[in-house]
């Protein structure tokens, strides 16, 4: 009921692609939906996040689609860059909660 | 301060010595988190504080991990009797209140279990 399940482990794109993480929950109670981004030696800093009242935000080159009935979201880097190379953490919670984050994601992009 | 500050950056401990880690979040924000990140296993949760109380401490592995926070602000997460497998990332976070803030992490503590 707790878990965050994130896919995939890894992913390497060229600079320009468009590289997309996966992220599905169980816990139908979760109202809000957050992705982090990690540097090698730094804490994960918040990217983006959505509520369930909205299919789809985007942020620059950062989108997340959000599907309830499915119970995933996901996340769409436009027009990847080298420096977007990192790890994405994808979380979810309700208010009062703390956040339940999925396993991450290493992506890599060469250029 | 301008961000959240754990430290040390790094500890290396011998088996069975007992750690403190301290965590300095920023100021003005009431929840504090504490996550734990080993290679391959994402952020697990620990224990969090809303002011000085924790209303949530389930993610702490034993009773040999504990963690107390004072003044609504400082806050220390202890680990006695070390064993190796407690070697990992611990993160420290802060958020405005427990709704839906983001949250902002520390660097990290590094712990070596030797």
């Amino acid at each position: 009921q707790q878990q965050v399940k994130q896919s995939p482990q890894s992913l390497i794109v060229q600079k320009g692609g468009i590289p997309i993480i996966n992220c599905a929950y169980e816990n139908t109670a979760f109202d809000y939906f957050p992705w982090y981004q990690q540097f090698p030696g730094k804490g994960p800093a918040l990217l983006i996040a959505i509520r369930p009242d909205v299919s789809e935000k985007k942020e620059g080159r950062f989108t997340i689609s959000f599907n309830k009935s499915a119970k995933q979201f996901s996340l769409h880097i436009m027009d990847s860059q080298p420096g977007d190379s990192a790890t994405y953490f994808c979380a979810a919670n309700q208010a009062g909660t703390a956040l339940i984050f999925g396993k991450g994601t290493t992506l890599s992009v060469s250029s | 301060g301008a961000g959240v500050s754990q430290s040390p950056s790094n500890k290396v401990t011998e088996k069975g010595k007992d750690v403190e880690l301290r965590c300095d979040p920023i100021s003005g924000h009431t929840a504090l988190y504490w996550y734990r990140q080993s290679l391959g296993q994402g952020l697990e949760f620990l224990i969090y504080f809303q002011g000085n109380s924790a209303p949530d401490k389930s993610g702490l592995p034993s009773d040999r991990f504990s963690a107390e926070r004072t003044g609504g602000s400082v806050s220390t997460l202890t680990i006695q009797r070390t064993q190796q497998e407690d070697s990992a990332v611990y993160l420290c976070a802060s958020s405005l209140d427990p709704g839906y803030y983001g949250y902002t992490f520390g660097s990290g503590t590094r712990l070596t279990v030797v």
